[in-house]
């Protein structure tokens, strides 16, 4: 039972740097999201996608770029990590809207940005 | 884009008493759906209730339970019979409707259990 699998667990870069963060789902859901958690702040929501081929901003877009080119894979860049990027990301995904099929998440990604 | 304030940032409980968390929101719709997430140290989201805002029935999980007053946008989360597997910070979430997909998170209530 993978659920949502998100690669890598940890990362340190320096500030320029790129990098991509991928999220997988074994459980043939529609929609995928990805949110960042900092302290004090709860899960903001950064982009998301409802299905192949399709993603759309969520409340934090900026600096951040998203691809869904498989149905099972979510992938979150950073063109040009900058310090404010520094947070836990997660990973979400879920078979339909409502309440009837929750958002199931990933075990999260520590970035820093040094 | 919808407020979810936890005014609590920190409770502490005995084992085996009962903790209560408090959530409000902010929204001009009608029709939504609200939940309670709990993040341990593992740093795992785990889905602990939810609520359907047409339904006047408080949602109940086991030992955990919500006070669902729609007037006063109020959502708190009731944890009876304290276990040290509840250590873990407890988000409320918030869904506009059915055909959004989007969830809204409160800043998040760290709850320790005492032993």
């Amino acid at each position: 039972n993978a659920g949502v699998t998100q690669t890598p667990k940890f990362r340190v870069l320096k500030t320029g740097q790129s990098m991509t963060l991928l999220c997988a789902q074994d459980m043939n859901h529609e929609y995928m999201y990805w949110y960042r958690q900092d302290p004090g702040m709860g899960l903001r929501l950064i982009h998301y996608s409802v299905g192949e081929g399709t993603t759309a901003k969520g409340e934090v877009p900026d600096g951040y770029n998203v691809s869904r080119l498989k149905k099972q894979n979510f992938l979150l860049g950073l063109e040009s990590a900058a310090p404010s990027q520094t947070s836990v990301y997660f990973c979400a995904s879920s078979a339909r809207t409502g309440s009837n099929q929750p958002q199931h998440f990933g075990d999260g990604t520590r970035l820093s940005i040094l | 884009a919808q407020t979810v304030t936890q005014s609590q940032p920190e409770m502490s409980v005995q084992e085996a008493e009962t903790v209560t968390l408090s959530c409000t929101y902010d929204t001009s719709e009608n029709n939504y759906y609200l939940f309670w997430y709990k993040q341990p140290p593992s740093r795992q989201m785990i889905l602990v209730i939810r609520q359907e805002a047409y339904k006047q029935q408080n949602a109940t999980e086991n030992r955990f339970s919500v006070n669902f007053q729609k007037a006063a946008k109020s959502f708190s989360l009731k944890i009876s019979d304290s276990q040290l597997g509840d250590t873990a910070m407890y988000f409320c979430a918030f869904m506009m409707s059915p055909n959004d997909y989007k969830l809204s998170f409160g800043a998040g209530t760290t709850v320790t259990v005492r032993a």
